[in-house]
């Protein structure tokens, strides 16, 4: 009964392949979220989704593209993966489908930690 | 723009000693949420606690103490006889509510804590 899963834990890929993240929350939540950590374990936002529909994209590559085919699933997509994509892929989700409940806290998958060689 | 600052990269005490971790923030939101994460050496992160901006008063929860001050924009976080298993990178973070910052929460770049047995 995983709240927040993602799929693969591990990925280890070569430099110009194109790869992919997937991302189930069982909640019910109406957002979803990607964050970066880096090396330094430095968190930062990349994208959160409401309902299906994008909200932010804090100024990410075009490279990654992440795709909502429901509320439950928020998955990312790579091209052309560079050195320096390496890090750990958090993806969250929340449920601020109100002005009462907008801050509700996150709740964050098991993480997926890619290395590009 | 947010800013959650979390001056002390590192802290290291003896087991059942006091730590208090420091957290202080910018925003110009007038309704904020402030958050603290803990991210144990398996890499899971672990919702603590959500404090909203019209609510000062200080919380405790077993060992785990809060101390919001608006007045000085921080939100401190202090563990009572610390334990091994204590041991994590702690990160604070905030939540506003104008220009998207609803739908992200801004880390602090984490204090890590080892506690010594």
């Amino acid at each position: 009964d995983t709240a927040v899963s993602q799929t693969p834990k591990y990925l280890v890929t070569q430099m110009g392949n194109d790869k992919s993240i997937k991302c189930e929350q069982n909640l019910g939540h109406d957002t979803m979220y990607w964050y970066k950590q880096d090396s330094k374990k430095f968190l930062k936002i990349m994208f959160s989704y409401n309902n299906k529909e994008l909200i932010i994209n804090e100024t990410v590559p075009n490279r990654f593209s992440p795709k909502s085919p429901d509320k439950a699933h928020l998955n990312l997509h790579i091209n052309s993966l560079e050195l320096g994509d390496s890090a750990v892929y958090f993806c969250a989700s929340s449920h601020p489908s109100s002005s009462a409940s907008l801050y509700n806290e996150q709740f964050f998958g098991p993480g997926t930690r890619l290395t590009v060689l | 723009a947010q800013k959650v600052t979390q001056a002390q990269t590192e802290i290291s005490v003896v087991e059942k000693e006091d730590v208090t971790l420091d957290c202080v923030y910018e925003t110009r939101d007038t309704t904020y949420y402030l958050f603290w994460y803990k991210q144990p050496p398996s890499g899971e992160l672990v919702f603590l606690i959500r404090r909203n901006s019209f609510d000062e008063q200080n919380e405790i929860s077993g060992r785990y103490s809060w101390n919001f001050q608006k007045s000085t924009s921080s939100f401190n976080f202090t563990i009572t006889a610390s334990q091994v298993v204590d041991s994590a990178v702690y990160f604070c973070a905030l939540s506003g509510n104008s220009g998207g910052s609803n739908y992200k929460l801004t880390f602090g770049k984490g204090t890590l804590l080892t506690v010594n047995p």
